[in-house]
């Protein structure tokens, strides 16, 4: 089966550090570009961060840059987000989302819920 | 707020078509035929509608289509059904640097 499935999110207070996974499998995870999107409780979308299927191209979102590192491992079909220095406004569900080349998103995984408060 | 401006909600009767108009800019919508659309029911994963403006996924019913003239993008469902009833996001590239922007989305419901 196709599938992304996300792991890593839970309660972190203010200035603390989370790592979150996601796995794929049912598809060659190596050729495809990924992304990480989130969803504040009750909000919409946001794009957080884009790495090419190589890993040698990355970018963020304004809002996470400095903070958050995207990476990922075709060894282990698993791309990851280290998210450090987290604010209570990245309270979110986290996507990890498969890209498609021409920027539109053909798989999500179920999302892992990241709540930052004291 | 939202780069994209979508409606907070529309409404319709089963059997009906609905249209949900998504603006944005020259940087994005306008500039580029990188929009697409998402289907999000409460609780779950965001689905691919739409790509490329008009294109549609394989699976996906031929009653959602898309469209765009200028800087507004359009995703329109005929033959509403029960099962349409969701939060739907428009979404594009954007040459600002951010890539990618989603509009703030909208609730449909199907009365």
């Amino acid at each position: 089966e196709v599938q992304l499935v996300e792991s890593g999110g839970g309660l972190v207070q203010p200035g603390g550090s989370l790592r979150l996974s996601c796995a794929a499998s049912g598809f060659t995870f190596s050729s495809y570009e990924m992304n990480w999107v989130r969803q504040a409780p009750g909000k919409g979308l946001e794009w957080v961060s884009y790495i090419s299927s190589s890993g040698s191209t990355i970018y963020y979102a304004d809002s996470v840059k400095g903070r958050f590192t995207i990476s990922r491992d075709n060894a282990k079909n698993s791309l990851y987000l280290q998210m450090n220095d987290l604010r209570a406004e990245d309270t979110a569900v986290y996507y990890c989302a498969r890209d498609s080349l021409e920027w539109y998103f053909d798989l999500w995984g179920r999302g892992t819920l990241v709540s930052v408060s004291s | 707020q939202s780069a994209l401006t979508q409606p907070a909600s529309v409404s319709g009767s089963p059997g009906q078509s609905i249209t949900i108009f998504c603006t944005g800019t020259s940087s994005d919508v306008g500039g580029y035929n990188y929009v697409s659309w998402y289907q999000q029911h409460p609780g779950k994963a965001p689905k691919l509608m739409i790509y490329e403006v008009s294109n549609r996924p394989s699976g996906v019913s031929d009653r959602f289509s898309g469209s765009k003239s200028g800087h507004t993008a359009s995703l329109t469902i005929s033959g509403l059904q029960a099962e349409d009833e969701a939060d739907y996001y428009c979404s594009s590239y954007t040459s600002t640097g951010t890539l990618v922007v989603f509009g703030g989305g909208t609730e449909l419901t199907v009365l």
